[in-house]
């Protein structure tokens, strides 16, 4: 039974260059999330989906970051233009709509910005 | 809006030794707690849950109470294992019934040595 996949699992890229992260959920869920972990501030909830539609995107730090859900098997994160500051993990999770409280947290992508 | 303190770590202990971890929260409303762990180079995993007062959740050895008149929900266990090492995230939800999401605390990094 697969998990939450995300790649890549490292991204190295220059400052101001676009990066794009990529989430698989695992199928049948319908609750999607993404989130921010830094040393700094500890793990942030960036945004999320509930059957593919936006419900909370205030956690998004910037119009720099972008999300999309197309279908309910694939999602996205965009940051456009890249900052050095954006170095992160950052995680995708995936929840049954009934259940929501319990995630289920792919691997991350290790992102950094030089 | 509703947050969650946990202690600073690391916490370093020797085999067999009992762990507390303190986690307190702040909410308007009656939340669901959570504790999480995160092993090196993976996503977080849900470890335990309490929904509401008085509660015991456990899991693993793992034990945590949901104390409403202190606000609290320490994680314990009488004796850990060098297996234990990890990082520990106490949550709770926040939110309507309709949607809603997980606050994470910043973390507390658990060392066991042989």
């Amino acid at each position: 039974d697969a998990g939450v996949i995300q790649s890549p699992r490292h991204e190295v890229t220059e400052m101001g260059q676009e990066v794009t992260l990529r989430c698989k959920p695992i199928s049948g869920h319908n609750s999607l999330f993404w989130y921010r972990q830094t040393m700094m501030r500890g793990l942030e909830l960036l945004i999320y989906f509930n059957n593919n539609v936006p419900i909370d995107d205030s956690g998004m730090p910037e119009d720099r970051f972008s999300a999309k859900m197309p279908n309910a098997s694939f999602s996205t994160l965009k940051i456009q233009p890249s900052e050095p500051r954006d170095s992160a993990v950052y995680f995708c999770a995936s929840s049954l709509e009934r259940g929501r409280e319990k995630l289920f947290f792919g691997s991350g992508t290790q992102l950094s910005v030089l | 809006g509703d947050s969650v303190t946990q202690m600073e770590g690391p916490v370093t202990l020797s085999e067999e030794a009992f762990l507390t971890i303190n986690c307190t929260y702040t909410a308007t409303g009656y939340p669901s707690l959570f504790w999480y762990v995160q092993y090196p180079g993976e996503g977080l995993q849900l470890l335990l849950k309490a929904t509401k007062a008085d509660d015991k959740g456990s899991n693993k050895g793992f034990e945590a109470t949901y104390r409403k008149e202190t606000t609290s929900f320490h994680l314990e266990k009488g004796s850990v294992q060098v297996s234990d090492s990890a990082v520990y995230f106490c949550a709770l939800s926040e939110g309507s019934t309709g949607f809603q999401k997980l606050v994470f605390g910043t973390g507390t990094r658990l060392l066991v040595s042989p």
